[in-house]
């Protein structure tokens, strides 16, 4: 069975442009789950989607930051201008049930604004 | 707020050698630790599950122990080998079950 993927898995943007990062979740797995971690600092949590729906969005940092997860499959987060301080890896981990003991994680993808 | 402590930041081991880092959280309401080893561009690979106090796992050279009571984790290597050069993250769950990470603490074997 494939584990979680991530896609890119390192872009380089501009100060400014858009990226889109994508993620697919282990098939049948309801719970999604964003994070992100900045150069020398903890995992943060950013968002934890329940099929297509958005259960806790808690950790999103800005209004620059949209994810979105059609069809409850797999999800995307974009960061729409992309600033300097964006720049870390952006992980995306699924569940089949909602304890985290259950998250499996993908490879991150690595950011870096320029 | 809960925050999740590692020390140290980072550590060079010569190859061969055991060593061993700390995770500190908060004691009260305690639910649950994890350990995962991260290696960069791969995806944190989940190390151990611990709830009770007192406990202690393994799996092959690497262990962890839980002092709950005190809020703290160790996480042993014994006999270092390339292999084990990763960012090793320790992370909690709060109240409202969302992880708490570490920052972690980065291992850098040296041959």
């Amino acid at each position: 069975e494939a584990g979680v993927t991530q896609f890119p898995s390192h872009s380089v943007i501009e100060k400014g442009q858009t990226v889109t990062l994508r993620c697919d979740p282990i098939s049948g797995h309801d719970n999604l789950y964003w994070y992100r971690r900045v150069m020398g600092k903890e995992i943060k949590f950013l968002l934890h989607f329940v099929k297509e729906s958005k259960q806790d969005e808690s950790g999103m940092p800005n209004n620059r930051f949209l994810a979105e997860r059609t069809g409850g499959t797999y999800s995307t987060l974009k960061v729409q201008p992309a600033e300097l301080e964006d720049s870390g890896v952006y992980f995306c981990a699924s569940s089949q049930g909602a304890r985290i003991h259950e998250q499996y994680f993908g490879p991150g993808t690595r950011l870096t604004v320029t | 707020i809960l925050n999740v402590e590692q020390s140290p930041q980072s550590l060079h081991v010569q190859e061969g050698d055991s060593t061993n880092f700390t995770c500190s959280f908060p004691s009260s309401n305690f639910y649950a630790l994890h350990w995962y080893r991260w290696e960069t561009a791969k995806s944190p690979e989940a190390l151990f599950v611990m709830t009770l106090n007192g406990d202690e796992k393994k799996k092959g050279r690497i262990s962890a122990t839980l002092n709950t009571k005190e809020g703290y984790s160790y996480l042993y290597i014994k006999g270092s080998q390339p292999e084990d050069s990763a960012t090793y993250l320790c992370a909690s769950p709060n109240r409202d079950d969302k992880i708490i990470f570490g920052k972690g603490t980065r291992l850098h074997i040296l041959p």
